[in-house]
């Protein structure tokens, strides 16, 4: 299957600083990224779609200036965590998709575990 | 609604035995994709198998196949001659047209544990 990167796995900060989560699609072009939140014992939770080259489009509830999400393009997309709180503090994960079909299939990254003191 | 509904909070198998994890799904969405995916203890998410609506048969990848029923809108995953390593969060994800097959759609989740 193919290959999606996430950096960093882990990350700690201070509360009120910003952290970058980077995920990037290695041996495919992603024409869409998603960005992903899952809580301990729970299902993933979409937070945005991207698609290179525009906006970000975020679910309800989601604080797009918050999260704010970078698709610079085909390989790389960014999250970041602004001015972050220990509510912040969740695993992280994003998925890439190489294409817009039935059949394409999101391929996941590793995760980013936040934690914020 | 649930989309996804995944009944099994929690599964024990012996090694080497077959294991049946539950899936149902709600749509009114006549083109659709269902898949499986496997999230270990170490977070990455897995994909294991995928089933599109119009698929007149079951998918097989290896170990896992996905008993589909389209009628009773099931999408169970079997993991024939289950191993230690298989012990591991489990979920049912479906895909809809009308998100342009982009939105994936997960259940709670199953956990698998597999004993010696």
């Amino acid at each position: 299957g193919a290959v999606v990167s996430q950096h960093p796995s882990r990350v700690i900060c201070k509360s009120g600083t910003s952290v970058k989560i980077e995920c990037r699609s290695l041996d495919f072009q992603a024409t869409t990224m998603f960005w992903y939140r899952q809580f301990p014992k729970q299902s993933l939770m979409l937070m945005a779609t991207s698609n290179e080259g525009s906006k970000a489009t975020y679910e309800q509830g989601v604080e797009k200036d918050k999260f704010l999400i970078n698709h610079a393009s085909l390989t790389l997309s960014t999250l970041t965590v602004t001015s972050a709180h220990p509510e912040d503090s969740s695993f992280y994960i994003c998925s890439a998709m190489g294409g817009p079909f039935e059949t394409d299939t999101q391929y996941f990254g590793p995760g980013t575990r936040l934690t914020v003191l | 609604a649930q989309k996804i509904t995944q009944t099994q909070p929690g599964m024990f198998v012996q090694e080497k035995e077959a294991v049946t994890l539950d899936c149902t799904y709600d749509t009114s969405d006549p083109s659709y994709g269902l898949f499986w995916y496997k999230q270990p203890s170490s977070g990455e998410m897995i994909f294991l198998i995928y089933q599109g609506s119009y698929d007149q048969q079951n998918a097989t990848e290896g170990r896992y196949s996905l008993n589909f029923q389209k009628a009773r809108k099931s999408a169970n995953l079997v993991i024939s001659a289950s191993q230690l390593g298989d012990s591991a969060m489990y979920f049912c994800a479906m895909r809809e047209a009308r998100t342009g097959y982009s939105t994936l759609t997960f259940g709670k989740g199953t956990m698998l544990l597999v004993s010696p």
